[in-house]
């Protein structure tokens, strides 16, 4: 499969706990977006990576959460000192940009969180 | 502020009826326009984006900027079409999707 994937696919852990996700995207795909979904919602970015350089964080993204993408390939992003109100789906995209043309993000399958 | 409104959580219709899933967004420039579509166990997908000007699985959406909608339109339902519906915006100099909340499209046989 050579789609976006994540890790763990589900993670339950209990509050106050730190928890960091994984996502591996498409081979030479330059851009990787994190967005969060809960309940009934749509997803709500959160951030994203050109490279290795991130270009924007939502103000959704508290100082509890940190994302990476340290050699442009991988991205991790981790919650500290977990909240229950952090339960949500984490998902991950990436896409090509070659200047202004834009192409297609593609998802991953997401991390389900639980915090109890 | 940016803003996709999708006003039906669930919409329900028999197969072979038309379906129209409803969306209306706020932004004052000149957005670009999705549908992405997650059937069951399946990752979000991009259905169609207004700039194709294409229609995928026999959906079509047009752009209205009078109205600033972008609803979804089938003439005919298959069964295969149920899934969750999602309208999204871009803007067209930033590179961040806002995703409506969702439309679960269900159809009865």
């Amino acid at each position: 499969d050579t789609g976006v994937s994540q890790n763990p696919r589900h993670k339950i852990t209990k509050r106050g706990q730190n928890v960091t996700f994984r996502c591996d995207p498409i081979s030479e795909h330059n851009r990787l977006y994190w967005y969060r979904q809960t309940l009934g919602q749509g997803p709500e970015f959160l951030t994203y990576f050109q490279n290795e350089a991130q270009l924007e964080k939502s103000r959704l993204l508290s100082d509890r959460f940190s994302a990476e993408r340290p050699k442009g390939s991988f991205s991790t992003l981790e919650i500290q000192r977990t909240e229950q109100g952090d339960s949500a789906m984490y998902l991950c995209a990436s896409s090509r940009i070659q200047g202004t043309n834009y192409y297609e993000q593609y998802f991953g399958p997401g991390t389900r969180l639980t915090v109890t | 502020a940016q803003r996709v409104t999708q006003p039906e959580k669930l919409l329900s219709v028999f197969k072979g009826a038309p379906v129209e899933l409803k969306c209306n967004y706020s932004y004052s420039g000149s957005p670009e326009l999705f549908w992405y579509v997650q059937y069951s166990r399946q990752r979000l997908q991009l259905l169609l984006r207004h700039i194709s000007r294409e229609s995928i699985k026999g959906f079509t959406a047009d752009l209205n900027k009078g109205e600033t909608s972008f609803h979804l339109k089938k003439p005919f339902a298959q069964e295969e079409d149920s899934a969750m519906y999602y309208c999204a915006l871009r803007r067209s100099s930033a590179s961040k999707i806002i995703f409506g909340s969702g439309t679960r499209l269900s159809i009865r046989p």
